[in-house]
């Protein structure tokens, strides 16, 4: 069974940082990218970051870029979220998934995610 | 940026056809991915590359595309398919989300 389970969520004060950790198993992590979605209290799905299975590449929303860093480590099987100069509306629950290319996809435009995490809760809070 | 725009709610008796439409400019030249949150859960992808269903979706999940809207089709809507929706598709190397359509199947 194909797993990830997302770490490090918690209550943090505004300008604070934080980093989530997503750990893998049940499948050969360092052959997939990566993706961090984040949902707001009562508000729909925000991507925010993707990263390449060798790490050698990420792409980020713009709302979130030089603010937030993705990143992995394919020995461990986990993928990594740093979040820092946290403000409150930052508050949301934090997923990471899986990204995949199938049926002859070769780029991201038609990708998916696939496999999602139970998501973890960063409250931003003073 | 990038917008995809989606009815806040759509609501289906058991057993009709449910449409939730999404769309965005020259969304047809795209693929989109949509995906189904049911309370308290996670995300699910139902619907890749505008029309393909992932493996353990019911057949009565498809989706379409025709100019710049996308469209989730649900047939024989059952009380389970009740959730939220999110449309997806990539734009200069972003990732949107529509804002998603409550489906109510009452």
């Amino acid at each position: 069974q194909v797993y990830l389970v997302e770490s490090g969520g918690g209550v943090v004060q505004p300008g604070g940082s934080l980093r989530l950790s997503c750990a893998a198993s049940g499948f050969i992590f360092g052959n997939h990218g990566m993706e961090w979605v984040r949902q707001a209290p009562g508000k729909g799905l925000e991507w925010l970051a993707l990263i390449w299975s060798d790490g050698s590449n990420s792409l980020y929303a713009e709302s979130v870029k030089g603010q937030f860093t993705i990143s992995r480590d394919n020995s461990k099987n986990t993928l990594f979220l740093q979040m820092n100069s946290l403000r409150a509306e930052d508050t949301a629950v934090y997923y990471c998934a899986r990204h995949l290319w199938r049926d002859g996809c070769n780029s991201i435009t038609c990708s998916l995610m696939d496999v999602w995490g139970q998501g973890t809760t960063v409250t931003v809070s003073s | 940026s990038y917008e995809l725009a989606q009815p806040p709610s759509v609501s289906v008796s058991p057993g009709q056809t449910a449409s939730i439409t999404c769309s965005g400019d020259k969304l047809g030249d795209k693929f989109v991915s949509w995906y189904q949150q049911r309370p308290g859960q996670s995300p699910v992808v139902v619907i890749y590359q505008n029309n393909k269903r992932p493996s353990g979706i019911p057949e009565r999940f498809s989706g379409s595309t025709s100019g710049n809207t996308a469209t989730l089709t649900i047939s024989g809507t059952q009380t389970m398919d009740e959730a939220d929706y999110y449309c997806q598709a990539w734009d200069s190397s972003t990732a949107v989300f529509g804002g998603g359509t409550k489906l109510t199947v009452l």
